[in-house]
C-alpha cells in the first residue's frame, strides 16, 4: 500500500459529460502529480501541484483542470469527455521539495471509460 | 531530464536473478537514477534510486557504472509476481521551477517464467 488513495476506482460515463477524480496524498506529502495512461500507452504526465499551487504542466488538455485543496487532497476535473479520454488516471505524491530523496508514490488509479 | 534506453522485453527463469539494464549516457551530475515497475495496470511502484553509489534494499539492488552512463537493476531471486514493466528514469536531484515529475519511457517488459 503506497498510502495514496484514489477514488473512484472505476468510472463509466458518456461522451460530453464531466467527471471529477479525487486523490488523497500520503501523510506529510505536499506535492501531488496526475498522470494519464491510455490503453497500451505510456504514462503521460499531466500536472503537478505543490501545497495548493500549480508547479508544472505536461500534456494536459484544456478540457482538463485540477486543483489542490488546503487539506492537500487534489481533484482532476475532466469535461466534455470524448471516447479518447478513456484511460487510467494515476495520482502520485511526494515529500516537500528540497528533500534530496523524494520518490513519487502512486495510487492504484481510476479507470475511466467513456462510452 | 536525460533520456534512458532499455530493452523492450526480457525473460527470466523463476528463482534466478533478473538483471535489467538501462543506458543513460547523457545523465548529469544533478540527476538520480530511479527505477519503478508497473504490474498489469496497477499504479507504478517505486523500487529503488541512486546517484552514483550502488544501492540495495529489500526489493532489489541498483548497480551504477562509475561513469554513471548506465545502470543495472537486479532482482536477486525473481518470482512470478515480479512479472511487470520496469521503468528506468533519470530525474533531477533538486526541485526547480519546472517541477520535479518523473518522465516515463517505454520500459522493459519482464516476463518471469516457471
Amino acid at each position: 500500500d503506497s498510502g495514496v488513495t484514489q477514488t473512484p476506482k472505476h468510472l463509466i460515463t458518456a461522451t460530453g459529460q464531466r467527471v471529477t477524480l479525487r486523490c488523497s496524498p500520503r501523510s506529510g506529502d505536499l506535492s501531488v502529480y496526475w498522470y494519464q495512461q491510455s490503453l497500451d500507452q505510456g504514462l503521460q504526465f499531466l500536472i503537478q501541484y505543490y501545497n495548493g499551487e500549480e508547479r508544472a504542466k505536461g500534456n494536459i488538455l484544456e478540457r482538463f483542470s485540477a486543483q489542490q485543496f488546503p487539506d492537500l487532497h487534489s481533484e482532476l476535473n475532466l469535461s466534455s469527455l470524448e471516447l479518447g479520454d478513456s484511460a487510467l488516471y494515476f495520482c502520485a505524491s511526494s515529500a516537500p521539495p528540497g528533500t534530496a530523496d523524494s520518490p513519487l508514490h502512486f495510487g492504484n488509479g481510476t479507470r475511466l471509460t467513456v462510452t | 531530464d536525460a533520456k534512458t534506453t532499455q530493452p523492450t522485453s526480457m525473460d527470466c527463469a523463476e528463482g534466478r536473478a533478473a538483471n535489467l539494464p538501462c543506458n543513460h549516457s547523457t545523465i548529469s551530475g544533478n540527476e538520480y537514477v530511479y527505477w519503478y515497475r508497473q504490474i498489469h495496470s496497477q499504479g507504478p511502484q517505486y523500487i529503488i534510486h541512486g546517484l552514483k553509489n550502488n544501492e540495495t534494499n529489500e526489493m532489489a539492488s541498483l548497480i551504477i557504472t562509475e561513469d554513471r552512463k548506465s545502470s543495472t537493476l537486479i532482482l536477486p531471486h525473481a518470482t512470478l509476481r515480479d512479472t511487470a514493466v520496469y521503468y528506468c528514469i533519470v530525474r533531477l536531484r533538486f526541485y526547480n521551477n519546472a517541477g520535479n515529475m518523473l518522465t516515463f519511457g517505454g520500459g522493459t517488459r519482464l516476463m518471469v517464467k516457471p
